[in-house]
């Protein structure tokens, strides 16, 4: 299985400063189509989880444009470029490109 | 919209069974890969098993094969998850997730809790 490896797990920030968070693979995510298939969610505190970014870089409908994601082959980032009271929570990274699905072990934000 | 409402989770012994439903809604469901997705007590997300749109195909985590069996009935709109064997450490919140076409999971709904517990 592709091994998901977050870091920070815990990320102290203050609000309306950046913030940014890695993930890494074992394994190149690029899919036989083309595509990479790497995606960040974020996990509101009591919520389901809620995908933010997918395929690298693309934002989903109505996430705001402070989120961005980057990256490539194994290596990739999420940053948040003012973070603001609703951003606390659990933001995880997921491999789409093979069976099964992995995710990493989260990043936790809370303010400072 | 877009729905997806788990059910059947409960309090089962070690070794006991124990079947979740999901039912889909606003979408076409047999066009749709489908997942369970799980998450421990305060810990991590974990893919569970996988189901093709027309049922011909599934795929299992390692740590559930053998025990698990997902299944769908497309006339009815639902997934599920006929789970046995169980052990403590399945126990979880389980969500059942549509793929969407870049191969991730859309969660729509709020999950079934499993406590695995004597």
């Amino acid at each position: 299985d592709i091994v998901m490896t977050q870091s920070p797990l815990s990320l102290p920030v203050t609000l309306g400063q950046p913030a940014s968070f890695s993930c890494r693979s074992t394994e190149s995510l690029v899919h036989r189509d083309g595509s990479t298939r790497l995606h960040w969610f974020q996990q509101r505190p009591g919520q389901s989880p809620r995908r933010l970014i997918y395929d690298v870089s693309n934002r989903d409908s109505g996430v705001p444009d402070r989120f961005s994601g980057s990256g490539s082959g194994t290596d990739f980032t999420l940053k948040i470029s003012r973070v603001e009271a609703e951003d606390v929570g659990v933001y995880y990274c997921m491999q789409g490109t093979e069976w099964p699905w992995t995710f990493g072990q989260g990043t936790k934000v809370e303010i400072k | 919209e877009v729905e997806l409402v788990e059910s059947g989770g409960g309090l089962v012994q070690p070794g006991g069974s124990l079947r979740l439903s999901c039912a889909g809604s606003g979408f076409m469901f047999n066009s749709y890969v489908m997942h369970w997705v799980r998450q421990a007590p305060g810990k991590g997300l974990e893919s569970v098993a996988a189901i093709s749109g027309s049922g011909d195909r599934t795929w299992y985590a390692k740590s559930v094969k053998g025990r698990f069996t997902i299944s769908r009935d497309n006339s009815k709109n639902t997934l599920y998850l006929q789970m046995g064997s169980l052990r403590t450490e399945d126990m979880a919140v389980y969500y059942c997730a549509r793929e969407y076409p870049d191969g991730s999971p859309d969660f729509r709904g709020q999950g079934t809790l499993v406590t695995v517990s004597s």
